[in-house]
């Protein structure tokens, strides 16, 4: 049973437009979220995260979307750029311990 | 800096082997995990740890156990490698209720 949940397991944007990440999860319990990006053949690095007792985080071109009625997080890179080609993995933190990650959204920004 | 290791990028084991995947954090952080990531499956959790000797299962704990002897070293055991254990395996480390720090991963295969 997946917790979280990408939907779309891939995604194309042109550079400089706005690339939107999607990520839904079922547990109402979870109320700590990140996102990390990875490139091939390397560990994931951590991009940004959201408490539950906010609805919006932002950091440069990065800006995490929180809306816990529907239990869905989004993820806006604006511009997006060549380098944020990745995969991109939503994670919520269940408790104090449990990490819990999505499927993951590849995104191609075309040049 | 924030460093997460990992003993060996790429391994090559036989069915049956013994294997062992090492993972060394230098942040004094309280948890570590070990996750695999397979394609179209996202970041599944083995174990995790969440103090010197403390070990926990995660989703797919199966063919696998850990040792955590001291807090900074976590490692993971396939007791009797099987082909369907060929991944690319993480390791991450984090405090408590924050971002996690991930190795720059092990792909290993099963011959």
């Amino acid at each position: 049973d997946q917790q979280v949940k990408q939907n779309s397991p891939s995604l194309s944007v042109q550079e400089g437009r706005i690339s939107i990440l999607n990520c839904d999860y079922t547990n109402s319990m979870f109320d700590y979220f990140l996102w990390y990006k990875k490139y091939p053949a390397e560990g994931p690095t951590f991009l940004i995260s959201i408490s539950s007792i906010k609805d919006k985080n932002e950091d440069g071109r990065f800006t995490v979307f929180l809306n816990k009625s529907a239990k869905h997080l989004s993820l806006h890179i604006v511009p997006s750029q060549p380098g944020d080609s990745a995969v991109y993995f939503c994670a919520a933190i269940s408790g104090t311990y449990k990490y819990i990650f999505g499927t993951g959204t590849r995104l191609k920004v075309l040049a | 800096d924030v460093k997460v290791t990992q003993s060996s990028r790429y391994l090559v084991k036989r069915t049956g082997e013994k294997v062992f995947l090492e993972c060394v954090q230098d942040m004094d952080h309280e948890n570590m995990f070990w996750y695999r990531q397979d394609p179209g499956l996202g970041l599944r959790l083995i174990y995790f740890s969440y103090d010197v000797k403390m070990k926990e299962k995660g989703d797919i704990p199966e063919g696998y156990s850990v040792s955590r002897e001291k807090k900074e070293r976590f490692s993971l055991i396939l007791e009797s490698a099987s082909t369907n254990q060929t991944s690319m395996y993480l390791c991450a480390s984090s405090p408590l209720r924050s971002e996690a720090f991930f190795g720059q991963g092990t792909r290993l295969t099963v011959v």
